[in-house]
């Protein structure tokens, strides 16, 4: 167990719907990542956010976005969803922004299924 | 696109010391290596990091070239459960991992 939680679990919706995803980091760490991975993508970064604020994009889409909350808590919202869109979705968590954070903790993921 | 270059699969018999390569002949001078797992559709996990000194750690030892152009995982004594799709990373600390294809290790009995 990383420490880093993920809700739902599992999520099934249709093409066009708008979806919530959301990640409490590990107690105490401050830098929270966003991950897509899809059969045909690998594991491909989306977002950082290092204490409320957005620190780094990847390759994520304009109809998605992401926030991390006062309580260090993040939600990546997917909206206007597509086929394309089911993946994997991972979060991480880290201490910091700089060389104190070595690790990423990954918590265990969010399965989309846009049908 | 990932900086790092690892053979697709790799096969190791239980027990025996798994040897995984990496190349990242275009790591800087400040960038470390990183090596994660990810074990069948869960979450990656990391393994261990290193810059220029050889690393160990409870999980697995790091070799790093003098001229830090490649790296060895070394799993001194696989099990079953170490069958993963093992990832090797350069870049800075605090900053977002650039997951390549890995290599694939099926450790078995």
């Amino acid at each position: 167990d990383s420490g880093v939680t993920q809700t739902p679990k599992h999520l099934i919706t249709a093409t066009g719907q708008r979806v919530t995803l959301r990640c409490s980091p590990r107690s105490g760490d401050l830098s929270v990542y966003w991950y897509q991975q899809s059969l045909d993508q690998g594991l491909q970064f989306l977002i950082q956010y290092y204490n409320g604020e957005e620190r780094a994009k990847g390759n994520i889409l304009e109809r998605f976005s992401a926030q991390q909350f006062p309580d260090l808590h993040s939600e990546l919202n997917l909206s206007s969803l597509e086929l394309g869109d089911s993946a994997l979705y991972f979060c991480a968590s880290s201490v910091g922004s700089d060389y104190s954070s070595y690790e990423q903790y990954f918590g265990p993921g969010t399965r989309l299924t846009v049908t | 696109d990932a900086k790092t270059t690892q053979p697709p699969s790799m096969d190791c018999a239980e027990g025996r010391a798994a040897n995984l390569p990496c190349n990242h002949s275009t790591i800087s001078g400040n960038e470390y290596v990183y090596w994660y797992r990810q074990i069948h559709s869960q979450g990656p996990q990391y393994i261990i990091h290193g810059l220029k000194n050889n690393e160990t750690n409870e999980m697995a030892s790091l070799i790093i070239t003098e001229d830090r152009k490649s790296s060895t995982l070394i799993l001194p004594h696989a099990t079953l459960r170490d069958t993963a799709v093992y990832y090797c990373i350069d870049g800075n600390a605090g900053n977002m991992l650039t997951f390549g294809g890995g290599t694939r290790l099926m450790v078995k009995p």
